[in-house]
């Protein structure tokens, strides 16, 4: 089972930090996090992936907790526009990636 | 670059009856997919093609058709739509999929309601 935990939704206020968490207890060795949003009547988009360290890109940093069981998405100033839902994915090989309910953010001005 | 296309973006079918829906994508990716979405809930593969010339069932398949017409586009086809397929329709590519690091581009939807 490819199953993430997320929390149904978070809040955030405007230009603060906000920190997604995602648990992925059954992962494997192999298994690398992907993390996607969807803004509001779009695709989703990609905004990170990561095997074991820590990554940083220009939308987000991810944090992976050492035994791997949990991830971060860290998005550092939240701005209106970061108002999406957010997917946290364990993708385990294959062309079948699972998407659950996600994380429903608000950022509120 | 355009992406992902998809065409149409709106469309209201009745019972029975047929359509296409097309995708194309102009990023050179060798793999493509068929998601849907209900509403409030995550993403669901329909169909997927590896490669151009391979097709294969995903997680809800059933109603559906697919073809990879050539490496940029990818057709799914409900041949005798049901209310239960009113969904959103997304369209997906990646470079090399399967990959444990592969990124999937989407496009941005096609919103389908069967009365």
């Amino acid at each position: 089972d490819a199953k993430t935990t997320q929390p149904n939704s978070m809040e955030s206020n405007e230009e603060e930090p906000v920190h997604l968490p995602c648990n992925h207890s059954t992962i494997s060795g192999t298994d690398y996090i992907h993390w996607y949003r969807q803004l509001p009547s779009q695709g989703p988009e990609y905004v990170i992936h990561g095997l074991t360290s820590n990554v940083n890109n220009r939308m987000a940093s991810l944090a992976i907790a050492e035994d791997r069981k949990s991830s971060t998405l860290i998005l550092h100033r939240a701005t209106l526009r970061d108002a999406a839902v957010y997917y946290c994915i364990r993708k385990t090989g294959g062309f079948k990636t699972i998407f659950g309910a996600g994380t429903r953010l608000f950022v509120k001005a | 670059n355009a992406g992902v296309t998809q065409t149409p973006k709106f469309q209201v079918l009745k019972t029975g009856q047929s359509m296409t829906l097309q995708c194309a994508q102009d990023m050179n990716h060798n793999s493509m997919y068929w998601y849907r979405q209900d509403p409030g809930m995550g993403l669901r593969l329909i169909y997927y093609s590896a490669s151009e010339g391979t097709t294969d069932k995903g997680e809800v398949p059933n109603g559906y058709n697919v073809s990879r017409l050539n490496k940029r586009e990818f057709s799914l086809r409900l041949e005798s739509a049901a209310p239960s397929q009113t969904s959103v329709y997304f369209c997906a590519s990646s470079e090399v999929g399967g990959l444990l690091y592969d990124e999937q581009f989407f496009g941005p939807g096609t919103r389908l309601t069967v009365l």
